[in-house]
């Protein structure tokens, strides 16, 4: 079975900060990557994805991820990191053709003012 | 965001009494997940469904049953609820559409927080 490690459980960071939170995964075949963000009290909605392409790829609110294949990881990187990132981190992965996520433990983000 | 809804929002319940979790979509999509969110576990997957009457388990799937006998509702059954069942329950869906931007991406319900005394 695939695996996903989250590396960094819990960061804490000063405002413009930059951010790198890491997100390992085990399976070696077609693989479709994700990160998602859960704000305190809120649901998980999507920060990126990756299928294919380019492997660096830009989401929302200034985050971007760095496919590197030969390594099995997909980062989560933010140059300079605001009070409003404040929340739960978490990577996903499915497999090519898949519609069933392997998701990480998450990493918890406070950012302070 | 997909129109998911969860309900109740929140839930007390004693040990031993059967509860049921509510999951209404309103954007046609044919998976639905439940999953239940712990502190150090981060999400696991309880059960999937991949179309009306077609339902798989997930890792966590032991003391849960599910059914869906329509495309927009997905009920998650807790036969006989235990404490170690106290945890955020989430369910979400996944777009198959594969000419849309949110291809294969995952949307999530707000949640519904259990309580087991």
């Amino acid at each position: 079975a695939q695996s996903v490690s989250q590396h960094n459980h819990h960061v804490i960071l000063s405002e413009a900060a930059s951010l790198e939170l890491g997100c390992n995964y085990s399976y070696g075949g077609t693989v479709n990557l994700f990160w998602y963000v859960q704000y305190p009290g809120q649901h998980l909605q999507l920060l990126l994805k990756y299928f294919s392409g380019d492997p660096l790829v830009k989401g929302i609110k200034g985050f971007e991820a760095e496919f590197i294949k030969s390594k099995f990881s997909f980062n989560l990187r933010k140059p300079s990191v605001q009070w409003s990132d404040t929340a739960e981190y978490f990577c996903a992965v499915k497999r090519g053709g898949s519609y069933i996520p392997t998701f990480g433990r998450g990493t918890s983000l406070i950012v302070h003012p | 965001d997909a129109g998911i809804t969860q309900s109740p929002r929140h839930k007390v319940t004693e040990t031993g009494t059967p509860v049921t979790l509510r999951c209404h979509q309103t954007e046609n999509h044919r998976y639905m997940y439940w999953y239940r969110q712990d502190p150090g576990h981060g999400l696991r997957l309880i059960h999937y469904s991949y179309g009306v009457k077609d339902t798989d388990k997930g890792e966590v799937s032991d003391g849960y049953s599910v059914s869906r006998s329509k495309t927009e509702d997905f009920l998650l059954t807790l036969e006989s609820a235990t404490s170690s069942q106290t945890s955020v329950y989430f369910c979400a869906t996944n777009s198959e559409a594969s000419g849309s931007s949110s291809y294969n991406e995952q949307f999530f319900g707000p949640g519904t927080r259990l309580t087991v005394l």
